[in-house]
C-alpha cells in the first residue's frame, strides 16, 4: 500500500528566506507526482505536476524535483513572500490499470511565511 | 470558467438524518473524485468515476455513504444515515480524464452531525 510522509509537519520562516518541502514515497510505481498548495477554508489547488519520466518542472519562483527511484521529492520556494503561507500537500498516482486514477496524499507541511 | 462547484459550503445536522452533498465539476472533465479531509486521516479518496461510471469505490467508509453521477455535470454523495464521526470536510474534484492531468477541487462542504 502506497504511503506518502511529507516533512516538516510544519515550517515557519522570515520574509525573503529560500525554503525546501520534502515529500518521500513507498512504492516507486507511480505515473505523477503532483505538489498542491491549500489555503485555509478552500479546496486544494494544483501547484506543479511532474510526470514519472521526467526530473523536475519549475513555475514562477517554484521548482519541484522528482527522484522516482529513491521515492522522494522537493518543493522549492524560492524568496518566500507572506503569501505563500498555505498548506501544501504532495500526492502520487500509483502505475497499473487497477491502481486506476488514484492520488494518494500526504499529510502536509504547514508554512508560514513571517513578514 | 467557474471551477468547480460544491453545495452546501457547510452542512449541520443531528445524528441519524440524511445529508446529500452535491458537486458540479468543470465542463468537459470526465472524472469526478469525491475526498474526505480530517485532521486524523488527512485527505481521502471516497470513489471515482469516469465518464459518469463508478471506477472505484473501495474507500466509501460504509454502506452508509452511496454516489451518483447521473450526468457529465451533476454529482451527489449521500449519508444515510449519519453519524458524528462522519463530520469532515468532503470535497469534489475533476479532471480531463488522461493520468498526467492535474485535479481541480471545489471549496468543499464542512459537515457537522451533531
Amino acid at each position: 500500500k502506497q504511503e506518502v510522509t511529507q516533512i516538516p509537519a510544519a515550517l515557519s520562516v522570515p520574509e525573503g528566506e529560500n525554503l525546501v518541502l520534502n515529500c518521500s514515497f513507498t512504492d516507486s510505481a507511480i505515473y505523477n507526482l503532483q505538489w498542491f498548495r491549500q489555503d485555509p477554508g478552500k479546496g486544494l489547488t494544483s501547484l506543479l505536476l511532474i510526470q514519472s519520466s521526467q526530473r523536475e518542472q519549475t513555475s514562477g519562483r517554484l521548482n519541484a524535483s522528482l527522484d522516482k527511484s529513491s521515492g522522494r521529492s522537493t518543493l522549492y520556494i524560492a524568496a518566500s513572500q507572506p503569501g505563500d503561507s498555505a498548506t501544501y500537500l504532495c500526492a502520487v498516482i500509483g502505475e497499473g490499470v487497477m491502481r486506476g486514477n488514484k492520488l494518494v496524499f500526504g499529510a502536509g507541511t504547514i508554512l508560514r511565511v513571517k513578514s | 470558467d467557474a471551477g468547480v462547484i460544491q453545495s452546501p459550503r457547510h452542512e449541520v445536522t443531528e445524528m441519524g438524518q440524511e445529508v446529500t452533498l452535491r458537486c458540479k465539476p468543470i465542463s468537459g472533465h470526465n472524472s469526478l473524485f469525491w475526498y474526505r479531509q480530517t485532521m486524523m486521516r488527512g485527505l481521502e479518496l471516497l470513489i471515482y468515476f469516469n465518464n459518469n461510471v463508478p471506477i472505484d469505490d473501495s474507500g466509501m467508509p460504509e454502506d452508509r455513504f452511496s454516489a451518483k453521477m447521473p450526468n457529465a455535470s451533476f454529482s451527489t454523495l449521500k449519508i444515510q444515515p449519519s453519524e458524528p464521526r462522519d463530520s469532515a470536510v468532503y470535497f469534489c474534484a475533476s479532471s480531463p480524464g488522461t493520468v498526467n492531468s492535474p485535479l481541480h477541487f471545489g471549496n468543499g462542504t464542512r459537515l457537522t452531525v451533531t
